[in-house]
């Protein structure tokens, strides 16, 4: 079975903080791209980000970068110098090419000022 | 407007009543998809479309639910007898790949809330 499990409900942090969002997913497939997307409070999903299962290369674009790790099975979320802009919520999702895509349960994060 | 639109952005509806959600994906966007979702959670998957024909509907809840995409651009779900437990954001999603495509890129747009008192 496809799972996405992202352990964190919701996060606040203070702005310029840096912080880390968690996503853990389970597949029996070896071949599967994973996702971020950011929804935003005007409801509409952004993506962010596509890692395919064979590209264990972490990736920064700007202030976000994306630690992908098989061996644990995980693919986390950091955003350094968090803006008050960044309030969202965060999914982390799976598509593993013989099911629908499958996403988590998502973390809201806010940025205070 | 290049992105997926959704009409209306919001419907409210007593219990009992029909709904039509409309979604406009990307021209010439072969895949459509669409998703439920309830409150603090995320999206779930309702059915998919490669262009007219619906060749996934296991996601969908119940035979009130039905979905169409008669030409292959505008998709249409509708809900019969809705209940309270349909209140939910209902997303669209068009891709120009095919599903099981794993480099399957899904444009989402803002979706429909729905609301069922």
């Amino acid at each position: 079975a496809q799972k996405v499990t992202q352990a964190q409900t919701e996060i606040s942090v203070v702005e310029k903080e840096d912080v880390t969002l968690d996503c853990v997913y389970e597949t029996r497939d070896t071949t599967y791209y994973l996702f971020w997307y950011k929804q935003p409070p005007s409801g509409e999903l952004v993506f962010l980000i596509r890692r395919n299962s064979f590209d264990e290369q972490n990736e920064i674009s700007g202030r976000y970068s994306w630690n992908f790790q098989k061996s644990t099975s995980s693919f986390n979320f950091t955003i350094t110098a968090s803006q008050v802009v960044d309030s969202a919520v965060y999914f982390c999702a799976l598509d593993s090419g013989n099911t629908p895509l499958v996403f988590g349960k998502g973390t809201r994060l806010s940025v205070i000022a | 407007g290049a992105g997926v639109s959704q009409s209306p952005r919001y419907k409210v509806a007593k219990r009992g009543q029909d709904v039509a959600l409309r979604c406009d994906p990307i021209s010439g966007h072969v895949s459509l998809f669409w998703y439920q979702q309830a409150l603090g959670q995320g999206p779930e998957f309702l059915t998919y479309f490669q262009n007219e024909a619906q060749l996934d509907k296991s996601g969908l809840p119940s035979d009130r639910f039905f979905a169409e995409r008669p030409e292959g651009s505008v998709s249409t779900l509708k809900i019969q007898r809705t209940q309270q437990e349909d209140s939910a954001v209902y997303l669209c999603a068009s891709s120009s790949s095919l599903a099981g495509e794993l480099d399957n890129e899904q444009f989402f747009g803002p979706g429909t809330r729905l609301t069922v008192l």
